[in-house]
């Protein structure tokens, strides 16, 4: 596709809800991020995906937050038992080859859970 | 881990005029340095990037200049329009896998 696509983009979830947030990263793209964005915060790292290895899930909060990405395109970020807490802007990124090359970021899916 | 700070949070200049957005990092391995702009409800859009074996780099009335040895960069946009109003973000990324480590964030007004 022409950029990286995420969805939905609004969601709503009563807290002790499960969610799946879906990332379509720029075809081709080895490498896909996720990121975290507090209101009026910078995004903050969760994990790291070259093709289907997920090389790093350092910044994942909790262990109630879970994601994959089988085929090495597109990813899903599961958050289980949500929180007040989650609600925040999840943004996905994919880079062509790795470490040194460009992100670029989709939309993002603002999660509000109430 | 890496830290980045950024300032100033927000800053106001008129049309035409300069602005200036300054990043230190913590970490000397850092090696890429990219900056973001981000307009309200939309994704981060990558402006302009460094590498860490460049001083400079310009691209229209955007440039980036890097100081490896106090381990600050900044973004300089030139001849500012209403539309570049928008909060900027810069990054930094070592060699530790392809996570950036994004500053807080600086509120660009430009009033026309």
């Amino acid at each position: 596709g022409a950029g990286v696509s995420q969805s939905p983009r609004y969601k709503v979830a009563k807290r002790g809800q499960d969610v799946a947030l879906r990332c379509d990263p720029i075809s081709g793209h080895v490498s896909l991020f996720w990121y975290q964005q507090a209101l009026g915060q910078g995004p903050e790292f969760l994990t790291y995906f070259q093709n289907e290895a997920q090389l790093d899930k350092s910044g994942l909060p909790s262990d109630r937050f879970f994601a994959e990405r089988p085929e090495g395109s597109v990813s899903t970020l599961k958050i289980q038992r949500t929180q007040q807490e989650d609600s925040a802007v999840y943004l996905c990124a994919s880079s062509f080859r790795g470490v040194n090359t460009e992100a670029f970021f989709g939309q993002g899916t603002r999660l509000t859970v109430v | 881990g890496e830290n980045v700070e950024q300032h100033p949070s927000t800053l106001s200049v008129q049309e035409g005029d300069s602005a200036v957005i300054k990043c230190t990092y913590s970490d000397s391995a850092s090696n890429y340095f990219p900056w973001y702009k981000q307009e309200l409800g939309k994704g981060p859009q990558l402006i302009i990037d460094i590498r860490s074996n460049v001083g400079e780099k310009k691209d229209q009335r955007i440039a980036v200049t890097l100081n490896k040895t106090a381990k600050h960069f900044s973004l300089h946009i030139t001849e500012t329009q209403p539309e570049d109003s928008a909060v900027y973000f810069c990054a930094a990324r070592g060699n530790q896998g392809g996570k950036l480590i994004f500053g807080q964030g600086t509120e660009l007004s430009v009033k026309p």
